[in-house]
């Protein structure tokens, strides 16, 4: 299987200012056939269940604010918030889908 | 607006089988696979398995295969995952999830139910 590790851990961020959180991939996630990244970002905020943000590395989901971009290729992934909001305090994982599922173990993201 | 309602955790005794559910509604059900997706207490995310969406082709973790059973009645739109030799290491919140495809390779996981925790202790 693909292992996902993510990096931090946790992360503290002020509020107004910007929060990246990486994600790398034992091999790539290129899927050759479109040449885009199997690589998606989900939010799960306490007592809640995940909730997709982000698919194709890059593709924000409808109705995820414009604050949330995904960038990366291959084997390097970064989720960033340009502008971090209270609600967006979370866990944040990672997931391929280019073989086999398998996630990132999750980074917390709090306020400074 | 697409709706999960798992059903049917709960605890249950090591060795012992339960069988979950998942209502869903806001779709053409039959159109997409569906996925079960669990998660430890206080753990990571983990994929536990896909079936696509007109039934005929599974996928498993390689941690629950021979174990359990994903199926699905497209009729009644609903999701089944059956539970047999549970183990405490299955332990977790079960996530119904739908995917993206029809097919089931290749998933990520656009909509969530709220999850059923399964307890499994003597």
């Amino acid at each position: 299987d693909i292992v996902m590790t993510q990096s931090p851990d946790s992360l503290a961020v002020s509020l107004g200012e910007r929060a990246t959180i990486n994600c790398k991939s034992s091999q790539s996630v290129l899927y050759s056939s479109n040449n885009k990244n199997s690589l998606a970002w989900y939010q799960q905020k306490p007592g809640q269940p995940p909730k997709l943000l982000i698919y194709w590395a890059s593709t924000r989901e409808s109705g995820v604010p414009d604050r949330f971009s995904g960038s990366g290729s291959g084997t390097d992934f970064n989720l960033t918030i340009s502008s971090l909001q209270a609600e967006d305090v979370a866990v944040y994982f990672c997931q391929q889908y280019y073989s086999t599922p398998t996630f990132g173990q999750g980074t917390r993201l709090e306020i400074k | 607006e697409v709706q999960l309602v798992e059903s049917g955790g709960g605890l249950v005794q090591p060795g012992g089988s339960l069988r979950l559910s998942c209502a869903a509604s806001g779709f053409t059900f039959s159109s997409y696979a569906m996925s079960w997706v669990r998660q430890a207490p206080g753990k990571g995310l983990e994929w536990v398995s896909t079936i696509s969406g007109i039934g005929t082709t599974t996928y498993y973790a390689d941690s629950v295969k021979g174990r359990f059973t994903i199926s699905r009645d497209n009729s009644k739109t609903t999701l089944y995952l059956q539970m047999n030799s549970l183990r405490a290491e299955d332990t977790a919140v079960f996530y119904c999830a739908k995917v993206q495809n029809s097919g089931g390779s290749r998933p990520y996981f656009d909509h969530w139910g709220q999850g059923t925790l399964v307890t499994v202790s003597s």
